[in-house]
């Protein structure tokens, strides 16, 4: 049962446009997200984070929003740059004494110069 | 000072042989996780250490896995009797106190190829 969904493999953008990233859970637990930026042959490397008392957190070119009632998250990159070409795992975590955070299976972006 | 290291870099074995993975986290760092990425799937987490605490061994897929950490630092993930299923890439991240919110800093993986 896959609690965190990302349900689009890949998306290609143009350079300099917005590019969309999604994902949907099913556990209502969760309370903080978390998208990761993951390069060929690299680690992951976090990139941005919200909390669930938040429905919006912005960094840059990067924003997220968290959309709780309908259980989904989305990763806003504006503009598109060659160099954001990478898998996106989107990721979620619960407070609830247990630890474990559920990553989705990735997006991978590919922005055209 | 570095991030977070991992050895070996890629190992390919024979399906029924043992093999152990290493990780160095962040120093400093007393929580240290290990995932692993199959093809095409997300990250899975296997097991998570926290300072002296017992570790959360949830995620382990079967008793053949098992993973130590000496003196709170270095940590080694043993798969025994290795089978082509167990073929996927093994990331190791470390975080400074283990919290929920914490960034994880990832190694940059072992690759293990069971044939």
């Amino acid at each position: 049962d896959q609690q965190v969904k990302q349900n689009s493999p890949s998306l290609s953008v143009q350079e300099g446009r917005i590019s969309i990233l999604n994902c949907d859970y099913t556990n209502s637990m969760f309370d903080y997200f978390l998208w990761y930026k993951k390069y060929p042959a690299e680690g992951p490397t976090f990139l941005i984070s919200i909390s669930s008392i938040k429905d919006k957190n912005e960094d840059g070119r990067f924003t997220v929003f968290l959309n709780k009632s309908a259980k989904h998250l989305s990763l806003h990159i504006v503009p598109s740059q060659p160099g954001d070409s990478a898998v996106y795992f989107c990721a979620a975590s619960a407070n609830t004494g247990g630890f474990k955070t559920i990553f989705g299976a990735g997006t991978r972006l590919f922005v055209k110069a | 000072g570095a991030g977070v290291s991992q050895s070996p870099s890629n190992k390919v074995t024979e399906k029924g042989k043992d093999v152990e993975l290493r990780c160095d986290p962040i120093s400093g760092h007393t929580a240290l996780y290990w995932y692993r990425q199959s093809l095409g799937q997300g990250l899975e987490f296997l097991i998570y250490f926290q300072g002296n605490s017992a570790p959360d061994k949830s995620g382990l897929p079967s008793d053949r896995f098992s993973a130590e950490r000496t003196g709170g630092s270095v940590s080694t993930l043993t798969i025994q009797r290795t089978q082509q299923e167990d073929s996927a890439v093994y990331l190791c991240a470390s975080s400074l106190r283990g919290g929920l919110m914490e960034t994880q800093y990832f190694g940059p993986g072992t690759r293990l190829l069971v044939l």
